[in-house]
Formats: structure tokens, sequence, C-alpha cells
């Protein structure tokens, strides 16, 4: 069964430094997303991507950080300058876009955690 | 504003016992209701979801209705087993079809024992 892929699974990185998290989607999906989980906290939505542009995003999707798709196959989140409290876990999901955004299932990947020092 | 709050937890049950999780949402629209499970170590899973009033979503013994009346979504298994033991998450995407962010619930931790 096809299935949402992230790498890598945890990432230590000090404060100030870039890091790219990346995402394989589901092939032929249309429609992709960044969430994140602050232990003990709610999953929290990012941003939406679709056809190489953002759709939507929160208030928590600052200038600090970018999306892309550099080919047909990934998609990655860049966190430009880390913060303590970037400190979560990182889900990326994706949709086929077949039903509607609003009533489409996400297929999740496993998740990257994600340390900040 | 959307927003999900759902029971806290952990839930702890017995083999065979009845669930009930309860989820409660706010929404300024007509919005699609979903529940995700959460297995140790893997990603969020969906488990069942109703896009409008009155629709009941099911899916492995779990149940759950969309009651605009009383804007809840909760979820029941007639007979848990240890193998439900997972994070449970209540969530919903705003009303209107172009918006697919969904806005979780906290999750309910769920320990079904022997």
């Amino acid at each position: 069964e096809p299935e949402v892929t992230q790498t890598p699974s945890h990432q230590v990185t000090q404060m100030g430094q870039e890091v790219i998290l990346r995402c394989v989607p589901i092939s032929n999906h249309l429609y992709f997303y960044w969430y994140r989980q602050i232990l003990g906290q709610k999953v929290e939505f990012l941003v939406s991507f679709y056809n190489n542009e953002i759709s939507e995003k929160s208030e928590i999707f600052d200038d600090q950080f970018s999306v892309e798709r550099p080919d047909g196959s990934n998609f990655t989140l860049k966190i430009r300058s880390t913060k303590l409290e970037d400190s979560a876990m990182y889900f990326c999901a994706s949709s086929s876009g077949t039903s509607g955004r609003a009533y489409d299932t996400q297929y999740f990947g496993p998740g990257t955690r994600l340390t900040v020092l | 504003g959307n927003s999900v709050t759902q029971m806290e937890g952990p839930v702890t049950l017995s083999e065979e016992a009845f669930l009930t999780i309860n989820c409660t949402y706010t929404a300024t629209g007509y919005p699609s209701l979903f529940w995700y499970v959460q297995y140790p170590g893997e990603g969020l899973q969906l488990l069942l979801k109703a896009t409008k009033a009155d629709d009941k979503g099911s899916n492995k013994g779990f149940e759950a209705t969309y009651r605009k009346e009383t804007t809840s979504f909760h979820l029941e298994k007639g007979s848990v087993q240890v193998s439900d033991s997972a994070v449970y998450f209540c969530a919903l995407t705003p009303g209107g079809g172009s918006q697919g962010n969904l806005i979780f619930g906290k999750g309910t931790k769920l320990s079904v024992k022997p």
C-alpha cells in the first residue's frame, strides 16, 4: 500500500542553524501538508501546497519557514534559523484531491522529531 | 474560530470493555469531521470520517455520528482489544470545499489491558 515517507526520523540541531525536513508524498497525490506537534500539545497545521504554490498557511508559518517541491517526488520544509521553540514532531501529509480538500483523506507520514539545542 | 475539544486521557480499559471518547467542536461553517489514530511509532491514520450532519462514520468496529445540534462527534467501540491501544485524535476541516487544513484536538491515549 502506498505510504508517505519522511526523513530523517530524528534531527538534532543547534539553535540558529538551518534544517530541511524531507517528505515523499504518495505519488499521484496533488495536495501536500505540513503539521507539527510540540510535545504534549495539539497537532497544528502549518502549511498546505498545491500546484507548486502555497494554498494556505497558519500564523505559525512565518518567514523562517519555507516549503518546496524540488522535483516530482520530494516535498521539503525548511526552517532557516531554528529556535528552541521549534522543537517538535513534524508530520507531512498528502491527499489525492479527488473529493475536494475539505473531505479528502489526508495520509500522514511517521514524522520527523526535531530537537533544537 | 474553529476548534476541537476532546476528553483528556489517558483512558485505561480492560479488553472487551465499551469505549467512548468525547469530542466537541466549534466551527464557523459546516465542517467535515474526522477521527485519526496513531499507533506507537507510526504516523496518524484516518480511522473514520463524516462530512455532513447525521452522517455516521465507521471502521474496524469504531463508530462516530456527526451531531450538529450538540456539535459533537464522539467515538465509540463496543468491545475494545489490546491492539486498539493508541492515541486517538478528533479533527475537523473548516466548512467549504476549499479549506483542507485539519484542526486537531489534543489527542486521547487509550491503553487496553488483557
